[in-house]
């Protein structure tokens, strides 16, 4: 069965103190591994794609990579306002995204 | 550059009535995924559609759901006598035509449906 997961459910961190989040699939004809924020109350919005193995991509304090099985999200000196949710995704060819439940990151100052 | 526009944002019904909610997609793009979320949950595709034609409704429940995206207007998603189940945020996504880096999927803000 295809399925994302995601690790920690929920991670709080202080200000300035980085760390991973990790993406783990097994999705048949993968077409792109995705990164979402989302804020509550809001719609997903879009971070990252990521194609091949090996393949990085950053925007401001984070970074993403992608490996066979699994993605990590590295979130370097994070800031309170990088508090949301975040989430990874599969995609496959010509059809929907497969989801896992996201993690809640809080940071605090 | 509007974004994909969804309405309305909150929606209240009551037990067996009809909900309707709907989704004008980013100006150019022609494909439209509907998801739900409901709390403690991911999301949850429910059906893909491009114009005029269901291309993938596998997550969409066989009773009362129903999607459409008509040739002109928005992308509509209606739920038949509802049910307290019902009571989730519901999200649309769209995309542009072509496969790639280009398809990316940006999403609406979502409706939240509440069934009393």
């Amino acid at each position: 069965e295809d399925q994302v997961t995601q690790s920690p459910e929920a991670l709080r961190l202080q200000e300035g103190e980085s760390s991973s989040l990790n993406c783990s699939y097994t999705v048949s004809g993968l077409r792109g591994l995705f990164w979402y924020r989302q804020d509550p109350g809001k719609g997903p919005e879009f971070l990252f794609t990521l194609y091949s193995a090996g393949e990085e991509k950053e925007k401001e304090r984070l970074k993403a990579t992608l490996t066979k099985k699994e993605s990590f999200l590295h979130i370097t000196a994070p800031k309170p306002e990088d508090s949301a949710t975040y989430l990874c995704a599969a995609g496959q060819a010509g059809t929907a995204l497969i989801f896992g439940k996201g993690t809640t990151l809080s940071v605090s100052s | 550059n509007a974004g994909v526009m969804q309405n309305p944002r909150h929606l209240v019904r009551r037990r067996g009535q009809e909900a309707r909610l709907r989704c004008s997609p980013v100006k150019g793009h022609s494909h439209v995924y509907w998801y739900r979320q409901l709390p403690e949950e991911g999301l949850k595709f429910m059906v893909y559609l491009q114009k005029e034609n269901i291309i993938d409704e596998s997550g969409m429940p066989k009773e009362r759901f129903s999607a459409e995206f008509p040739k002109e207007g928005p992308s509509i998603l209606r739920i038949q006598q509802v049910v307290r189940g019902d009571s989730a945020a519901y999200f649309c996504a769209s995309s542009p035509l072509s496969g790639g880096s280009k398809n990316i999927q940006y999403f609406g803000a979502g409706t939240r449906l509440s069934v009393l």
